[in-house]
């Protein structure tokens, strides 16, 4: 059963509005949660992450909010701009045992129209 | 730096061949990782190499063997490809897997391999 799930497989904006991306994971143990971004024909690399102690996180044009209520964290981006378009997953921190791997949503594809 | 880099990017076999996919990183990061996506199944992963000397199964490691040749180089093993290995393929590092850091992993462009 995924423990990470990104429940929307793509989503449409416009040049200018906001893209929020959602992402539910079940487990409370969960610590450290991370969003990557993904062009075709190239590897994942990371966007940014937020701790489970927090509820905010704000990079430039990209902000992750954590409700840990609700196991929900969402990603927003403003303003979305072409470039953004992409495939965007959550991964959050399996903190059980000593290797502390990645769990990983299915992932969301992001289109925005100029 | 070159980051993760992976060898060759594009790959196809026949049914029941053998290849090595090949990953290096210059990050001088402890901890390797091999992932395969697949459309609509995310990243999954197959071995991982906590530290040099170490690898471990992860999701779906069946029909893979890896080596951790050093610090730097992690290969990934089809000893005998089948049609439901077809995917493209990830190789990834970060400084550790260990508690108190966040394990942000680094991602090479990937290996597109196809079976027929």
């Amino acid at each position: 059963d995924q423990q990470v799930k990104q429940n929307s497989p793509s989503l449409s904006v416009q040049e200018g509005r906001i893209s929020i991306l959602n992402c539910d994971y079940t487990n409370s143990m969960f610590d450290y949660f991370l969003w990557y971004k993904k062009y075709p024909a190239e590897g994942p690399t990371f966007l940014i992450s937020i701790s489970s102690i927090k509820d905010k996180n704000e990079d430039g044009r990209f902000t992750v909010f954590l409700n840990k209520s609700a196991k929900h964290l969402s990603l927003h981006i403003v303003p979305s701009q072409p470039g953004d378009s992409a495939v965007y997953f959550c991964a959050a921190h399996d903190n059980a045992g000593n290797n502390r791997k990645l769990i990983w949503g299915l992932g969301t594809s992001l289109a925005v129209n100029p | 730096n070159a980051g993760v880099t992976q060898t060759p990017k594009f790959q196809v076999l026949k049914t029941g061949q053998s290849m090595t996919l090949q990953c290096a990183q210059d990050m001088n990061h402890n901890s390797m990782y091999w992932y395969r996506q697949d459309p609509g199944m995310g990243l999954r992963l197959i071995y991982y190499s906590a530290s040099e000397g170490t690898t471990d199964k992860g999701e779906v490691p069946n029909g893979y063997n890896v080596s951790r040749l050093n610090k730097r180089e992690f290969s990934l093993r089809l000893e005998s490809a089948a049609p439901s290995q077809t995917s493209v393929y990830f190789c990834a590092s970060s400084v550790g897997m260990g508690s108190g850091s966040i394990n942000e992993q680094f991602f090479g462009p990937g290996t597109r391999l196809t079976v027929l």
